[in-house]
């Protein structure tokens, strides 16, 4: 079993649409959290990030937290066909080096 | 200010050749990476420098060396291509990798093809 698992997609949704995009995890110890975005034959770009629970929120995108149900969310407002790409999950445990896991990756298309 | 480079972009190998990716990052970085993308499997590290002078193996360094030549560059080298080793190679470089919020940077990748 991975220890993050992401839905692949591709999840296509029309413009103005709200996308959720979700990981789950299995390491309890995991206490950093990200999203970064690929566009098509780029690399990842950081979108945001969060430590520990709760929520955070930048412009149209939101960042949830659930670490009771060891579950995370990137939400996305009013989506625009630019916000076509894949979105990848990355979490880390705290203590010494950790490395960054990733999920797999959700492709998003949004459509005019 | 470029950020984090890779060369080359793209390159078509031979089984039993060999070659040399190169990674160079302007943001006076301490720690840089090279991590795998292969379809369904997400990234996937491969070696990482924490400081200059330092490299340790990640979660799939079999085939592959590394050289941290200096602060700046990192390269990575397959010195017999196999064509598992098929696939897009992305180098990242961070501020500092025993940071608990530390962040990592990535390039536009190079995409390998072993025939």
């Amino acid at each position: 079993q991975k220890e993050v698992e992401q839905d692949p997609g591709p999840l296509s949704v029309p413009e103005g649409a709200i996308v959720s995009l979700n990981c789950t995890y299995s390491n309890s110890a995991f206490q950093y959290f990200m999203w970064y975005r690929q566009y098509s034959r780029k690399g990842p770009e950081l979108l945001m990030y969060t430590y520990s629970s709760g929520n955070k929120e930048d412009g149209r995108f939101t960042a949830q937290v659930d670490k009771s149900s060891k579950y995370i969310s990137l939400f996305i407002r009013d989506s625009q066909p630019s916000d076509s790409a894949t979105y990848l999950c990355a979490m880390r445990a705290s203590g010494g080096y950790n490395k960054l896991i990733f999920g797999a990756g959700t492709r998003l298309a949004v459509h005019p | 200010n470029a950020g984090v480079t890779q060369t080359p972009k793209f390159q078509v190998l031979k089984t039993g050749q060999s070659m040399t990716l190169q990674c160079a990052q302007d943001m006076n970085h301490n720690s840089m990476y090279w991590y795998r993308q292969d379809p369904g499997m997400g990234l996937r590290l491969i070696y990482y420098s924490a400081s200059e002078g330092t490299t340790d193996k990640g979660e799939v360094p079999n085939g592959y060396n590394v050289s941290r030549l200096n602060k700046r560059e990192f390269s990575l080298r397959l010195e017999s291509a196999a064509p598992s080793q098929t696939s897009v190679y992305f180098c990242a470089s961070s501020k500092e990798a025993l940071t608990f919020t530390d962040t990592q940077y990535f390039g536009p990748g190079t995409r390998l093809t072993v025939l």
